[in-house]
């Protein structure tokens, strides 16, 4: 398996504009993550599915944030309207069994809002 | 508080030993981890230790876990400039959901 693949790996990006990260977990696994990471705030949790199911989405800072999960292969957060607070590294993740075992982190979107 | 604590940044010499600490909130956590950041990267688990241990090794880690104070550290033995990197302690709250301690840059220098 090619590991948890995100794309793109960079976005820059005026504000107002809608951004959408797309993910796709490695195959079997059943709990996707979405985290966000700034230097400031570390990594925070946004949101995170099972079963292409959202359990808790408290994470999402503002309704201008949205994730699904269409399909146990593909994952998006989308960000409408955008601005420039948003500018971090947006990364996704997936595991078997939540957290009792390994969780398997992509790359991550690094995503720049001028 | 509610987050998981660490200390920012450690430097360290090659072939020295590293300590990085770390406190976390949640006592019914089951699961605490290390996980390692390469520059450019996502996080790669680096080890895990269960709730009801004190202590375990693993080559040149060292993971001591401290219920009575949620204290959590890894040790690095005879590090190398290859470790330098971002390292994140996280606790596994209501079995699911990850938290992470905003990160300890080691800088090792040769």
């Amino acid at each position: 398996d090619a590991g948890v693949i995100q794309s793109p790996r960079h976005e820059v990006t005026e504000m107002g504009q809608e951004v959408t990260l797309r993910c796709k977990p490695i195959s079997g696994h059943d709990y996707l993550f979405w985290y966000r990471q700034t230097m400031m705030r570390g990594l925070e949790l946004l949101i995170y599915f099972n079963n292409n199911v959202p359990i808790d989405d408290s994470g999402m800072p503002e309704d201008r944030f949205s994730a699904k999960m269409p399909n146990a292969s593909f994952s998006t957060l989308k960000i409408q309207p955008s601005e420039p607070r948003d500018s971090a590294v947006y990364f996704c993740a997936s595991s078997v069994v939540g957290f009792n075992t390994e969780a398997f982190f992509g790359q991550g979107t690094r995503l720049t809002v001028v | 508080g509610e987050d998981v604590e660490q200390s920012l940044f450690l430097s360290v010499r090659e072939g020295d030993s590293s300590v990085i600490n770390c406190t976390y909130t949640d006592s019914s956590s089951t699961y605490l981890y290390w996980y390692k950041q390469e520059p450019g990267a996502g996080l790669q688990l680096l080890t895990y230790i269960f709730s009801n241990m004190d202590m375990k090794q693993d080559q040149r880690l060292t993971v001591l876990l401290n219920k009575k104070d949620k204290h959590l550290s890894l040790r690095i033995a005879d590090t190398q400039t290859g470790d330098s990197a971002i390292y994140f302690c996280a606790e596994s709250r209501a079995g699911t959901a990850l938290i992470f301690g905003k990160g300890t840059t080691l800088s090792v220098s040769s």
